[in-house]
């Protein structure tokens, strides 16, 4: 079946932007997950929803980093006003009952 | 929370070797996967395996949770396996995977 998608694949934005990224789960994946994956470094977690319940936006770096997901379906990821160093590229991943992740090909964001 | 630690940083091996990568984290986990990210940057999810040993053709992994470590065995590697190897742990109440720095392969032919 069908995997994780995310668009755009590639964004490239001037500083003080706002920019949205699409991630398309899974369907029947009641998880959702954003990442970020800065050049020759870790995966660093962002946020993370689960069904109904209210999302956990612990790893958000600040507040121009906001994202939302409709039920069990799509989810966006805004960054208002950007920054130079949110240039990265941001993952994002499903999964059935927050167990096994897959991962979309990522959207790699290059702030200018 | 959790500490997530690999082993070794960076390996470079010939076709045909085996290989051993090793995961060790800091408190009892409820989730642990391998993942290994190729060179275009695609994530695959190798295995999920809080306890236990799986096998997946040339891969293993086994996972000694009262030891808090997990292993990821590559034998006969191909080129096709370069890439960085991934761990990700989550813990107590938590199902969002911390993940470790990864391990660097390089496999030349």
């Amino acid at each position: 079946g069908a995997g994780v998608s995310q668009s755009p694949s590639n964004k490239v934005t001037e500083k003080g932007k706002d920019v949205e990224l699409r991630c398309d789960p899974i369907s029947g994946h009641t998880a959702l997950y954003w990442y970020r994956q800065r050049l020759g470094q870790g995966l660093e977690f962002l946020i993370y929803f689960q069904g109904n319940s209210a999302p956990d936006k612990s790893g958000l770096p600040s507040d121009r980093f906001s994202a939302e997901r409709t039920g069990e379906s799509v989810s966006t990821l805004t960054i208002q006003r950007t920054q130079q160093e949110d240039s990265a590229v941001y993952l994002c991943a499903s999964s059935l009952e927050s167990r096994r992740l897959d991962f979309g090909p990522g959207t790699r964001l290059t702030v200018t | 929370g959790i500490q997530v630690e690999q082993s070794p940083p960076d390996l470079i091996l010939q076709e045909g070797a085996n290989s051993t990568l090793r995961c060790n984290f800091s408190d009892s986990v409820n989730n642990l996967q391998w993942f290994h990210q190729n060179p275009w940057g695609q994530l695959i999810n190798l295995f999920y395996i809080p306890s236990g040993t799986k096998q997946n053709g040339r891969l293993s992994a086994t996972t000694v949770a009262t030891e808090r470590y997990s292993l990821l065995y590559i034998s006969s590697s191909q080129t096709t396996d370069s890439g960085v190897y991934f761990c990700a742990v989550g813990s107590g109440g938590s199902y969002i995977p911390t993940f470790g720095r990864g391990t660097s392969l390089i496999v030349h032919p």
